[in-house]
């Protein structure tokens, strides 16, 4: 498997606090990815990087936040979580964005109350 | 922005009988579709994938095939097996930086 590891993998956290996931790659991709999944909805793209401090809003990027420092991490920040943020968020990386696959990490399990 | 529509969203065959899902996108720069496999609590993996110079690929019992002029590609499993239950997505990387993906296939293999 690619060297990309997901911290935490479960969390549950109250409305209205923040909330920070991170992706760690030791791979060298330049390309990383958030994704959220849920039923009936698939994985759908929040943000994605494509360098150092280079990101980019997807589909569903209202309430989160994204930063990359270097080439390794690439954190999710929730300002303030909402129970509709409840989801299952994947990170994912890839060498070449027209070329290759996407590796994803593990997943983190998130639940909002 | 690009848009990704994958049918079925479930799919009941038979051990033995073949499965086919469709994916349909909307950018034309496009030119990269690979299709994922999830398992139950398990990450997505790639199972196959095709580029946009290539109108067909192979590997073993799954196959891709790409119709770039009508925008769509499908996932042909053929002699399915039980370990092939699992839900599948197709991915198109965009003309921009983006991989987006279809809602995902559950499928399911009877014995």
């Amino acid at each position: 498997d690619a060297g990309i590891t997901q911290s935490p993998r479960h969390k549950v956290t109250e409305t209205g606090t923040p909330v920070t996931l991170r992706c760690h790659q030791t791979e060298n991709h330049r390309y990383m990815y958030w994704y959220r999944q849920d039923p009936g909805h698939g994985l759908r793209l929040i943000h994605y990087s494509y360098g150092v401090k280079d990101t980019d809003k997807g589909e569903v990027s209202d309430g989160y936040s994204v930063s990359r420092s270097k080439t390794e991490d690439f954190l999710l920040t929730l300002e303030s979580a909402t129970s509709s943020q409840t989801s299952v968020y994947f990170c994912a990386i890839s060498e070449s964005v027209r070329q290759s696959e996407a590796f994803f990490g593990q997943g983190t399990r998130l639940t909002v109350v | 922005g690009e848009n990704v529509e994958q049918h079925p969203s479930t799919l009941s065959v038979q051990e033995g009988d073949s499965a086919v899902i469709k994916c349909t996108y909307s950018d034309s720069a496009s030119n990269y579709f690979p299709w994922y496999k999830q398992e139950l609590g398990k990450r997505p993996q790639l199972i196959i994938d095709i580029r946009s110079n290539v109108g067909e690929k192979k590997d073993q019992r799954i196959a891709v095939t790409l119709n770039k002029t009508a925008k769509h590609f499908s996932l042909h499993i053929t002699e399915t097996q039980p370990e092939d239950s699992a839900v599948y997505f197709c991915a198109v990387h965009t003309g921009g930086f983006k991989t987006i993906f279809g809602a995902g296939t559950r499928l399911f293999v009877k014995a």
